[in-house]
């Protein structure tokens, strides 16, 4: 099975300060994904990376940053944390199989508070 | 455009009774279309996916979903509800491509009543 790690389950930061959310897989997956989880907004997509090194702006990059300096390891950067950065994050992982294959893995999300 | 349409917000069921979450999608070629369940705090579980191999695709905990082409749909159903079910369900649709985009529906919350 897929498993995807994330590294807190809840993390409370204040204004300001700079907060790394790490993430790791286990399937030697190519692309990950992170993404902000709020209610009523749904699931909106940060950055994903396809390769190590390699980066796309998301839907909602802003206030954002990622590092993959390794295959399996993704991570979410807030250089300086607002209150309205509050949220829900998931990071996923996904292979680039064909379509019968492929499908995205979410880890278990870490839920932030900027106070 | 793509896009998805998840039709409830809010289901309420019975235990023991069916279930149906209702998902339409717009997409300008054959799309590849997934339902995700997410438990409270927790993060998404992949239920099922479709992607053209067969119109009616079952997938975990006795839930399955048919893709109707005329209809634009993938609803979720499932025949008999039970307590551990309760949970939001995403309809989402795939951009395809090399980075395989999702695109999320607003989530259906299903309630469970013993």
């Amino acid at each position: 099975d897929v498993k995807v790690t994330q590294s807190s389950r809840y993390l409370v930061k204040r204004t300001g300060e700079k907060v790394f959310l790490e993430c790791v897989q286990d399937m030697d997956h190519e692309n990950m994904f992170w993404y902000r989880q709020d209610p009523g907004l749904g699931l909106r997509l940060i950055y994903f990376s396809y390769d190590v090194k390699m980066k796309e702006k998301g839907d909602i990059p802003e206030g954002y940053s990622v590092s993959r300096e390794k295959k399996e390891r993704f991570s979410l950067i807030l250089e300086s944390a607002s209150t309205n950065q509050t949220s829900m994050y998931l990071c996923a992982s996904e292979s680039t199989g064909t379509a019968l294959t492929r499908a995205q893995y979410f880890g278990p999300g870490t839920r932030l508070l900027v106070l | 455009a793509q896009s998805v349409t998840q039709l409830d917000s809010h289901v309420s069921v019975s235990e023991g009774t069916p279930v149906l979450l209702r998902c339409n999608y717009s997409s300008s070629y054959s799309p590849s279309l997934f339902w995700y369940v997410q438990h409270p705090n927790k993060g998404l579980q992949l239920l099922l996916k479709y992607t053209s191999a067969a119109t009616l695709v079952k997938g975990i905990n006795g839930f399955e979903a048919e893709f109707k082409k005329s209809e634009t749909s993938f609803h979720l159903t499932k025949p008999s509800a039970h307590m551990s079910d309760a949970a939001e369900y995403f309809c989402v649709v795939s951009l395809g491509g090399s980075q395989g985009n999702l695109i999320f529906g607003k989530g259906t919350k299903l309630s469970v009543k013993p």
